[in-house]
This record gives C-alpha cells, sequence and structure tokens, in this order.
C-alpha cells in the first residue's frame, strides 16, 4: 500500500517569506500523480498544485512550485513570499495512475502553516 | 461554480444512534469518496464509489457503511453511533478516467457522538 509522510506538523514563516514543507512517499508504482491541497480555517479543501510522475519538469503556479525528486521519492512545496493568507493547513496526496475504479487519494497526516506578520 | 455539498455542518447524536451524512456533487463525477478527518491522522478514506450502487472499503471501514443510489449522491451511514466516531467528515468526488484532475470537497460535516 502506498504511504504519504509529512514530518513537520507545524512550520511557521515570516510574511514575504518563503518557506518549503516536506512530504515523502512510499510507491512501487512508476505511473502516479502528486497534489498539494490547502485547507484554512473554513475547513474547504483547495487544490494548490498538482504533478503528474512522468513529467520531469516541476509544477509552478504562482508563488506555489515543487521539488520533485522522483528517485527520492520527494515531493516538497514551495511558497514564495509567504503571505497572510497562505495561514492553513496543508496536505499532500498520492494517487495512482491507471487504476479503473481505484481512483482514491491517499493522504499524509498534514502540516499546520501560521505565517507571522 | 462547482459544488459539493454536505448536508450538515455541525451534528451531534447520541452513543447508539443511526446517524446519516449525505454528499451531493453537481458535477457529474463518478468517483464519490468519504473521509474522516482527525488531529495528527490527516484525511483516512472511509468509503468509495465509481458508479452507481458501487461501493468500495477503504483503509478504516470499520462501523460505517455507504449508499450510492444516484450518481450525484453518496451517502455515509454509522450503523450505531459510538464516542470514537467523533471526527470531521469530508466527502469529495473526481471524474472517472481523469487521473491528473483533482478531487473536489465538500466544507467537511463536524460530528459528536455524546
Amino acid at each position: 500500500a502506498q504511504t504519504v509522510t509529512q514530518s513537520q506538523p507545524e512550520m511557521s514563516v515570516q510574511e514575504a517569506e518563503t518557506v518549503t514543507l516536506s512530504c515523502t512517499y512510499d510507491t512501487s508504482e512508476s505511473d502516479y500523480y502528486l497534489f498539494w491541497y490547502k485547507q484554512p480555517p473554513s475547513r474547504q479543501m483547495i487544490l494548490v498544485i498538482r504533478q503528474e510522475a512522468y513529467k520531469q519538469q516541476n509544477a509552478t503556479e504562482n508563488r506555489f512550485s515543487v521539488n520533485f525528486q522522483k528517485a527520492a521519492k520527494s515531493f516538497s512545496l514551495k511558497i514564495s513570499d509567504s503571505q497572510l493568507g497562505d495561514a492553513a493547513m496543508y496536505f499532500c496526496a498520492y494517487k495512482r495512475g491507471a487504476d479503473f475504479g481505484n481512483e482514491k487519494l491517499t493522504f499524509g497526516t498534514g502540516t499546520r502553516l501560521t505565517i507571522i506578520p | 461554480d462547482v459544488k459539493v455539498t454536505q448536508s450538515s455542518r455541525y451534528l451531534v447524536k447520541r452513543t447508539g444512534e443511526k446517524v446519516f451524512l449525505e454528499c451531493v456533487q453537481d458535477m457529474d463525477h463518478e468517483n464519490m469518496f468519504w473521509y474522516r478527518q482527525d488531529p495528527g491522522l490527516g484525511l483516512r478514506l472511509i468509503y468509495f464509489s465509481y458508479d452507481v450502487k458501487m461501493k468500495e472499503k477503504g483503509d478504516i471501514p470499520e462501523g460505517y457503511s455507504v449508499s450510492r443510489e444516484k450518481k450525484e449522491r453518496f451517502s455515509l451511514i454509522l450503523e450505531s453511533a459510538s464516542t470514537n466516531q467523533t471526527s470531521m467528515y469530508l466527502c469529495a468526488s473526481s471524474p472517472l478516467g481523469h487521473l491528473n484532475t483533482e478531487a473536489f470537497f465538500g466544507q467537511g460535516t463536524r460530528l459528536t457522538v455524546v
């Protein structure tokens, strides 16, 4: 079974600084997808960024980027120019590729990010 | 605007009661999921379904059942609620076969069993 590990239960960063959240995963598959979700106090889970395992190029969405190291099974999230609205729980998630009827997400335990004004 | 709607944001039930948590999506998605969220444990999958009438056990199905009679609706049932089922419950949906598409979540139901 696949597992996803987030080793930082809590992180904090000064506003406008950069922070990196860690995520590692364990799988024997070569085809899979990785996601970072954000859960603010409103509880609404929102997709931050996604990465297809077959793509070598790291995904980027505005201030959010990932460092995807397939051999190391590592998928970290970098938030640049941190803003107060970035304060939230962040979850890393894994999805197997090409498994009809079994397209579930496996989540890590989350990292609570605090932004210091 | 796509939407996954859970019937209640907060629910308080008594031990032994049968509890129904309802989830409706308006995106015509085939996949639907029920997760449980607890501090320090992240999101754990209870049950999922990829078609009407179909259901698959997730990682923690004990004490729960589900029903999917219509494509847009996925219900989670606690047959006899217990205090250890006090938790946040999140419903999600995604389109079948679109693997790089994210799952869309409801706003969660915080269930307290007393």
